[in-house]
């Protein structure tokens, strides 16, 4: 069972709020990302992190910021909310120890901005 | 050229055959995972691979490093095995080290 959680699961904001998905694993991974993916469509990175203090943009970053304070927390905050921003958020982790090893997925939290 | 490929893109199968996914890769890799998403639903971890063979249940992965190449077989398909199945590698690069597949949507009909 993958002891990684994402808040909030569903949430419906207005255009130009500031927004904060929480992120948080228990299995003290040094990896995580946050992916956002559209019903049906592939998966694109926002951002990743190998480890406290170090971020590092994906493809679709412009938009958000992200913070990693502690190793179990990775939260990504949109500081401005669009329409365009609808999307499911998924938050991933997985250990940077060793050639590779499983990789875990939060449930994902869906967000409508209006 | 996508650096991880998919085949098929779609499967449609009846109830009890044979499903075999395709996924190939062009990078190198330290490792191959195996994702399935249900409709609606979080993404699942089914095998993580650096060589040879895993089995699981119905489901069998493979991988051959020399061929870059990995595949993922179901026997005895069932309805409830209906979903996306993703590939995705560790890799060195931009990406956070991941590289993800674009997915197989596959469909068991009863």
């Amino acid at each position: 069972e993958a002891d990684i959680y994402q808040t909030p699961r569903y949430l419906v904001i207005g255009t130009g709020k500031k927004i904060t998905l929480e992120c948080s694993q228990t299995m003290g991974h040094d990896k995580m990302y946050w992916y956002q993916q559209d019903p049906g469509m592939e998966l694109h990175l926002i951002h990743y992190s190998y480890g406290v203090n170090s971020t590092e943009k994906g493809d679709l970053s412009s938009e958000s910021t992200v913070s990693r304070i502690r190793t179990e927390h990775f939260p990504l905050t949109l500081e401005s909310a669009r329409p365009s921003h609808t999307s499911q958020y998924l938050c991933a982790s997985t250990s940077n120890r060793g050639t590779g090893n499983t990789i875990y997925f939060g449930e994902g939290s869906w967000l409508t901005v209006v | 050229k996508n650096e991880v490929e998919q085949s098929p893109q779609n499967l449609t199968a009846q109830e009890g055959e044979f499903i075999t996914i395709n996924c190939s890769y062009s990078v190198g890799i330290s490792a191959l995972h195996w994702l399935q998403q249900h409709p609606g639903g979080g993404i699942v971890s089914l095998f993580m691979l650096s060589s040879g063979k895993k089995k699981h249940g119905r489901l069998i992965a493979t991988i051959n490093i020399q061929e870059k190449h990995s595949s993922l077989h179901i026997t005895a398909s069932h309805p409830r095995d209906s979903a996306v199945y993703i590939c995705a590698v560790n890799a060195g690069g931009s990406q956070g080290n991941l590289i993800f597949g674009k997915g197989t949507k596959l469909s068991v009909k009863p």
